[in-house]
């Protein structure tokens, strides 16, 4: 069973805020939300990660909603070298659901 | 550093054959692990290391062994490739604390004919 949802693509104007949706309707009270990244044939990449507060680093910004069902990645200021697929998962950090599952991730264009 | 590298980055097997992908990681962490990824999929796990002298199936072990040689390096065999087998593999490392980042290699295309 799919612990998250993800729209399969969208796009963005360089130079402005990319906001990439993430659902996680049956996330437990333990798991973190987690979004990596991966770049054309390239290894995925880690961006940040969560539990109920909002996150920021020198990547980008996790908003998460007061009911943990959902989140949003922010990238402020989206260039060319951001597009590339985001998967967003749902972990915990003990037992059998530490494992990073991958799912299909959203694909992000951004255009010139 | 040279982070978690790779080899080879190419290869192509026929059906039946065997071969080794190597994995080696210079930051010194404790947890290694092997994910295949199928065209158009995410990364499915095949097996992981929590530490040296360990190692544990993931989502997806049938047809692979592996080996935990040392701290740094951890290979993933195919004894007897098939078709099924043709993906993209990459391996990748992390501190056993899953609070920490796991950091990828750049791959390993293998086709199977």
């Amino acid at each position: 069973d799919a612990k998250t949802t993800q729209p399969t693509s969208m796009d963005c104007a360089e130079g402005r805020a990319a906001n990439l949706p993430c659902n996680h309707s049956t996330i437990s009270g333990n798991e973190y939300v987690y979004w990596y990244r991966q770049i054309h044939s390239q290894g995925p990449q880690y961006i940040i990660h969560g539990l109920k507060n909002n996150e920021t680093n020198e990547m980008a910004s996790l908003i998460i909603t007061e009911d943990r069902k959902s989140s949003t990645l922010i990238l402020p200021h989206a260039t060319l070298r951001d597009t590339a697929v985001y998967y967003c998962i749902v972990r915990s950090h003990t037992g059998a659901n530490s494992k990073l599952t991958f799912g299909k991730g959203i694909t992000l264009s951004v255009r010139p | 550093n040279a982070g978690v590298t790779q080899t080879p980055k190419f290869q192509v097997l026929k059906t039946g054959q065997s071969m080794t992908l190597q994995c080696a990681q210079d930051m010194n962490h404790n947890s290694m692990y092997w994910y295949r990824q199928d065209p158009g999929m995410g990364l499915r796990l095949i097996y992981y290391s929590a530490s040296e002298g360990t190692t544990d199936k993931g989502e997806v072990p049938n047809g692979y062994n592996v080996s935990r040689l040392n701290k740094r390096e951890f290979s993933l065999r195919l004894e007897s490739a098939a078709p099924s087998q043709t993906s993209v593999y990459f391996c990748a490392s992390s501190e056993w604390n899953p609070d920490h980042e796991q950091f990828f290699g750049p791959g390993t295309r293998l086709t199977v004919l």
